[in-house]
């Protein structure tokens, strides 16, 4: 069975400060990691990883993705209050594009 | 308007009622899920499908029944609701022709079953 678990469940940081996101996967045949935002109903998409070692970036927001060690990180740096979301990890794992969830992370981004 | 649309938004219903979820989309992919999500659960897959003929059981199908009616349009029935079901529900689509798996999101709808 596919798993995917995040850590740490909950994070509660100052504006400003750098945080670090944690998934690790236990998948059958891996295609994708994928990282999305949810704020308050539907998560959006923020990065998809197939290979090892590349780092993708969308302004503060950075994920990289080992292959080998079956994990990936999602860094946010000089986090603001709009940062504040609950951030899920998702694994594709077979041929049929469907996706396992972790739990979630849920960030609070105090001023 | 949004390209995956979930009907009602929120719906309150009493146990051992028949209830429906319905999801449209416009975006013309044809892979379309049922997600639900409870807290700390992240989201769990109900069913799925690839096609109009294709159904396929998730994670945690028992106790839910679904139709792909067109590729736009895939509902999920509650046959009897019971309170356990009370929960986050989620449509959402992909598309395998440019190989990725991402998935696109409706608004969720909020059922409780009381």
């Amino acid at each position: 069975e596919d798993k995917v678990v995040q850590s740490p469940l909950s994070l509660v940081v100052h504006e400003g400060d750098t945080v670090t996101l944690n998934c690790s996967y236990e998948v059958t045949n891996f295609r994708s990691l994928l990282w999305y935002k949810q704020e308050k109903k539907a998560p959006t998409f923020l990065f998809m990883l197939t290979s090892s070692g590349i780092e993708k970036k969308s302004g503060r927001l950075s994920s990289i993705l080992d292959k080998k060690e079956l994990f990936s990180i999602l860094n946010i740096t000089a986090t603001q209050t709009g940062d504040s979301a609950v951030y899920l990890c998702a694994v594709g794992g077979t041929s049929y594009g469907k996706l396992t969830f972790g739990q979630g992370t849920i960030l609070t981004v105090h001023p | 308007d949004a390209d995956v649309t979930q009907t009602p938004r929120n719906r309150i219903t009493k146990t051992g009622k028949r209830i429906m979820l319905e999801c449209s989309q416009t975006k013309g992919h044809d892979r379309m899920y049922w997600y639900r999500q409870d807290p700390g659960l992240g989201l769990r897959l109900i069913y799925y499908s690839f096609d109009v003929k294709d159904i396929n059981k998730g994670e945690i199908s028992d106790g839910y029944s679904v139709s792909r009616q067109a590729q736009a349009k895939f509902s999920l029935s509650l046959e009897s609701a019971i309170p356990n079901q009370t929960a986050l529900y989620f449509c959402a689509t992909s598309t395998a022709r440019s190989g990725n798996t991402e998935a696109f999101f409706g608004q969720g709808t909020r059922l409780t079953v009381v």
